[in-house]
């Protein structure tokens, strides 16, 4: 199995502004992924954030609004840029492992956007 | 596209009752099929996990089946307890076996005392 952090693991910000979000995992992952979780709604996937280079982003999402970066296997970061209300969601890193297709969920970081 | 729908939206149930959860997705196409929790303010907890040539998993009182002909895939929790008391969703991975998931909405249970 694999323990994921999230930091930080809730924020209040201000429109116009933007917050990044730190995922450590304490093994050495294959895949490591973004999703995003809005009020009373499921988790849809952002992006697949790839070991230096460029995230795979799924459709909906832009590179501008929601830059990824992951410097290496066990860490990668989300940032939300000039954030509106409507970015107000939960935001959640997962990774899989190697030998194994289960996927493991950090506990999520809880975004207000004022 | 593949889309995932779980019914029922929740469900509530007394102590020690044997329950099932349901989830159907639209393209038989898939890689696997998992099971997670998600309790409130917390993250998901990965439950069972069913590779797309298995017929069932089984953990502890939770046994998931895989009817991937139909798109269909069913938790079944044996003598519920309060502790059980979670939303509970199911997710595909695409044939390709990207990693990526595609969630259903959710089933949220509440097992009463």
């Amino acid at each position: 199995s694999a323990v994921i952090s999230q930091k930080p693991s809730r924020d209040i910000c201000q429109r116009g502004t933007s917050l990044t979000i730190q995922c450590q995992v304490d093994s050495q992952v294959t895949m490591m992924f973004w999703y995003r979780q809005q009020p009373g709604q499921s988790l849809t996937l952002i992006a697949t954030a790839n070991q230096g280079s460029e995230a795979t982003y799924e459709s909906g999402f832009v590179i501008d609004k929601f830059p990824i970066s992951r410097p290496n296997l066990t860490f990668s970061t989300l940032t939300v840029s000039n954030m509106s209300p409507e970015d107000s969601s939960i935001y959640l890193c997962s990774v899989s492992l190697r030998f194994t297709d289960t996927q493991y969920f950090g506990p999520g970081t809880r975004l207000t956007v004022l | 596209k593949q889309e995932v729908t779980q019914i029922p939206a929740a469900l509530s149930v007394p102590e020690g009752e044997n329950l099932v959860l349901n989830c159907s997705f639209t393209d038989s196409a898939i890689y696997n099929l998992q099971w997670f929790r998600q309790d409130p303010g917390k993250g998901l907890t990965s439950l069972l996990l069913i590779q797309s040539s298995q017929r069932e998993q089984t953990s502890g009182r939770l046994n998931a089946s895989l009817d991937k002909s139909s798109g269909r895939s069913t938790l079944y929790i044996a003598a519920s307890q309060p502790g059980d008391s979670a939303t509970y969703l199911c997710a595909v991975e695409a044939s390709s076996n990207t990693g990526k998931l595609i969630f259903g909405q959710g089933t949220t249970l509440q097992v009463k005392p």
